[in-house]
């Protein structure tokens, strides 16, 4: 079946550092790919999204891009802020969800950022 | 606009004990979803409903019942709860258009605790 695969926390930054949170995928043909994001105390909200190898999905300075030859889609920022704190993941949509259209989660990752 | 809301937001059970989950959107959104949140697992699915009076199993359904009695509105049950059942319990909802992307928004999550 589906599977995603995240890069384990915790991640700790200092503000305007870079980031990178790694994330692969296994699943059949092309899935719809996508990054949330959880805020203290809040439920998940769409960050950004892609639907096609070589698509690059982008939001809020945050970028992923599909990686078909990789099974990739790791999220990056270049310069990241105290309000970014959260926790992060990623989360498939594949062909073999049917009619349910149901996504299919990595475990997340816990971002922190220090001022 | 509420968006998606549930209730209660906090609740502490003994083992055997029964309750019920309360998730409403107000999107006029089709399809409807309860998740579980537990470490290190990301979100598992439970149940989905694609539609008013309709429902189906998802990844880890045993032990949960559910009602989509009004679109508005998904129930999730526990009937005789277990210590298992400790988790962050999240309900999502997604509208059924023209696009495969349909994005699913979520609730704020119910925390519960069963001793």
């Amino acid at each position: 079946g589906d599977s995603v695969t995240q890069m384990e926390g915790p991640v700790t930054l200092s503000e305007e550092a870079f980031l990178t949170i790694n994330c692969t995928y296994t699943a059949t043909g092309y899935p719809s790919l996508f990054w949330y994001v959880q805020y203290p105390g809040e439920g998940l909200q769409l960050l950004l999204k892609a639907t096609k190898a070589d698509d690059k999905g982008s939001n809020k300075g945050f970028e992923a891009t599909y990686r078909k030859e990789t099974t990739s889609f790791h999220l990056e920022k270049g310069s990241v802020q105290v309000s970014d704190s959260a926790v992060y993941f990623c989360a498939l949509r594949g062909i073999s969800s049917g009619s349910a259209r149901q996504l299919t989660f990595g475990s997340g990752t816990q971002l922190t950022v220090l001022p | 606009n509420a968006g998606v809301t549930q209730t209660p937001k906090f609740r502490v059970l003994k083992t055997g004990q029964s309750m019920t989950l309360l998730c409403a959107q107000d999107m006029n959104h089709e399809y409807m979803y309860w998740y579980r949140q537990d470490p290190g697992m990301g979100l598992r699915l439970i149940h989905y409903s694609v539609g008013e009076g309709t429902t189906a199993k998802g990844e880890v359904p045993d032990g949960y019942n559910v009602s989509r009695l009004k679109k508005q509105n998904f129930l999730l049950g526990l009937e005789s709860a277990a210590p298992s059942q400790t988790s962050v319990y999240f309900c999502a909802s997604s509208y059924l258009g023209g696009t495969s992307l349909n994005e699913q928004f979520f609730g704020p999550g119910t925390r519960l605790t069963v001793l």
